[in-house]
C-alpha cells in the first residue's frame, strides 16, 4: 500500500526557478521525510519534520506539514542543474516508513 | 552512501535460479530494510529486521528470503518462486525502526537485478 502520493509526478524548470513538490497522506503520521534519489542510486534523506512542526528550514530546502489536510510540501529554492533527481516522501505506517511515487524533477541549465 | 555498501552493482540471472544479495553496513544499526523499486516507482519493502537473528515480512515479502546472523549483516535471497524478480533492489538501515524519533535511513547504492 502506497500511503505518500507525490504532486506533480514530473516538473521540469529552468536554473534559478524554485521547485515546489507536494505529498498527500491518508493516515495519522508520527514524522514525514523526504528523500532525494538521484538516477540508478539509493536514496539520500534530506529533511524529516514531526507531527507537532509546521515548517522546517534547511539550506535551500523549505518543507511544511499540514496535518489537517494530511499533506506536506517541499520547496527547493533558486535551483541548480544539480538538483535533477527524483524526490520522495515517506510517512510511517505501522513501525515502517512507507514511501510515495516520487517527483522526478529536471533543472535545465 | 552512508557506509552501507551492496553488491553487486548489477547482477544477471536465469529464470529458475535463486539469487542472493549482500547488504553490509558498519553504522551500528539495530535496523536494516530491503526495497524493491520498479522503473519510475516509488520504493516497496520486502523485509526488514530490528535485530540479529529477527526479520518481518513487508509488504511484498513473497518470493523472497533474508537472515539476520549478523548485525551488520542483511542478504536478500530472491528465489526462483518470484514471479518477475527483474528490479532494483535497495537495502537501508536505521538506528531504530521507523517509529522512533530519530528514524531516517540511510541507503546503500542498490543492486540491479536482471532476469535472462
Amino acid at each position: 500500500s502506497q500511503q505518500g502520493e507525490e504532486d506533480p509526478q514530473a516538473l521540469s524548470i529552468q536554473e534559478g526557478e524554485n521547485a515546489t513538490m507536494n505529498c498527500s497522506y491518508k493516515t495519522s503520521i508520527n514524522n514525514l521525510q523526504w528523500y532525494r534519489q538521484n538516477s540508478g542510486r539509493g536514496l539520500v534523506h534530506l529533511i524529516l519534520i514531526r507531527s507537532n512542526e509546521r515548517e522546517k528550514h534547511s539550506g535551500r530546502l523549505r518543507v511544511t506539514l499540514d496535518t489537517s489536510k494530511k499533506s506536506s510540501s517541499l520547496l527547493i529554492t533558486a535551483s541548480r542543474a544539480a538538483d535533477t533527481a527524483s524526490y520522495f516522501c515517506a510517512t510511517r505506517a505501522g513501525n515502517m516508513l512507507t514511501f510515495g511515487g516520487g517527483t522526478r524533477l529536471m533543472v535545465k541549465p | 552512501d552512508g557506509g552501507i555498501t551492496q553488491s553487486p552493482k548489477y547482477l544477471f540471472r536465469k529464470e529458475g535460479q535463486n539469487v542472493t544479495l549482500s547488504c553490509e553496513q558498519n553504522l551500528n544499526h539495530d535496523a536494516m530494510y530491503w526495497y524493491r523499486q520498479d522503473p519510475g516507482q516509488g520504493l516497496r519493502l520486502i523485509y526488514y529486521s530490528q535485530i540479529v537473528n529477527d526479520f518481518q515480512k513487508g509488504d511484498i515479502a513473497e518470493g523472497y528470503s533474508v537472515s539476520r546472523e549478523k548485525k551488520e549483516s542483511f542478504p536478500l535471497t530472491v528465489t526462483s518462486a518470484q514471479k518477475n524478480p527483474t528490479a532494483f533492489y535497495l537495502c537501508a538501515s536505521s538506528m531504530a525502526l521507523a517509529g522512533a524519533p530519530r528514524n531516517e535511513q540511510f541507503f546503500g547504492p542498490g543492486t540491479r537485478l536482471t532476469v535472462l
